[in-house]
């Protein structure tokens, strides 16, 4: 799986947007972009994923660079139940990584009042 | 429904004990995972069941044993642990293996304790 790289930490305001970058420069053409959080002490939240196109769910949008080297998570209204590790993950299809999520270090957001 | 659920939330066992931990889903995936976490660290997977076979074992020591008696269910046997194993496991479960496309849904994870 390609390597990911993510700042340690943010902040932001609440109501505010956040958005969380993420380089993945050795990304290859089957290979998708992950994002989950996960809250202290629980199990991870799926919270979106993509291929090429950018994506939008109820929780986030996900911006993928055309070259696909780079994403941006996008939290359009950030609350305080945001705050949260947020990991961004490259998956592939194949090889001997079939199926695994390989998690960073990721991004820990701190949304503040 | 996305749920994916284990039991116990918190397990204490000693180092001579027998324990298990049980995950189910219900939502008709193939693929299911086991994951560790320790404190203060990502997770980090363990082993992978497609369709009820043993997909991926991550070199884990066999004092960890999974199992999956049905599609429905997976366990994972617990047996002369040491201090060091104390972590969260994490279950999780997705349509299919192989296929990228399709997410992970994580349960909430047993807390686990060796002393």
């Amino acid at each position: 799986d390609a390597k990911t790289t993510q700042p340690p930490s943010m902040d932001c305001a609440e109501g505010r947007a956040a958005n969380l970058p993420c380089n993945h420069s050795t990304i290859s053409g089957n290979e998708y972009v992950y994002w989950y959080r996960q809250i202290h002490s629980q199990g991870p939240q799926y919270i979106i994923h993509g291929l090429k196109n950018n994506e939008t769910n109820e929780m986030a949008s996900l911006i993928i660079t055309e070259d696909r080297k780079s994403s941006t998570l996008i939290l359009p209204h950030a609350t305080l139940r945001d705050t949260a590790v947020y990991y961004c993950i490259v998956r592939t299809s194949g090889g001997t990584s079939y199926g695994k999520l390989t998690f960073g270090q990721g991004t820990f957001l701190t949304v503040h009042p | 429904d996305t749920e994916v659920t284990q039991t116990p939330k918190h397990l204490v066992m000693g180092m001579t004990n027998k324990k298990s931990l049980k995950c189910e889903q219900h939502m008709g995936h193939r693929a299911m995972y086991w994951y560790k976490q320790k404190a203060k660290k990502p997770p980090e997977l363990m082993f992978v069941y497609s369709y009820e076979k043993l997909s991926i074992n991550e070199s884990v020591p066999s004092r960890f044993s999974p199992e999956c008696p049905n599609s429905s269910l997976l366990n994972l046997h617990l047996h002369a642990l040491q201090p060091e194993d104390s972590a969260l496991y994490l279950c999780a479960s997705s349509q299919h293996q192989g296929n990228p496309s399709y997410e992970q849904y994580f349960g909430p994870g047993t807390r686990l304790t060796v002393t």
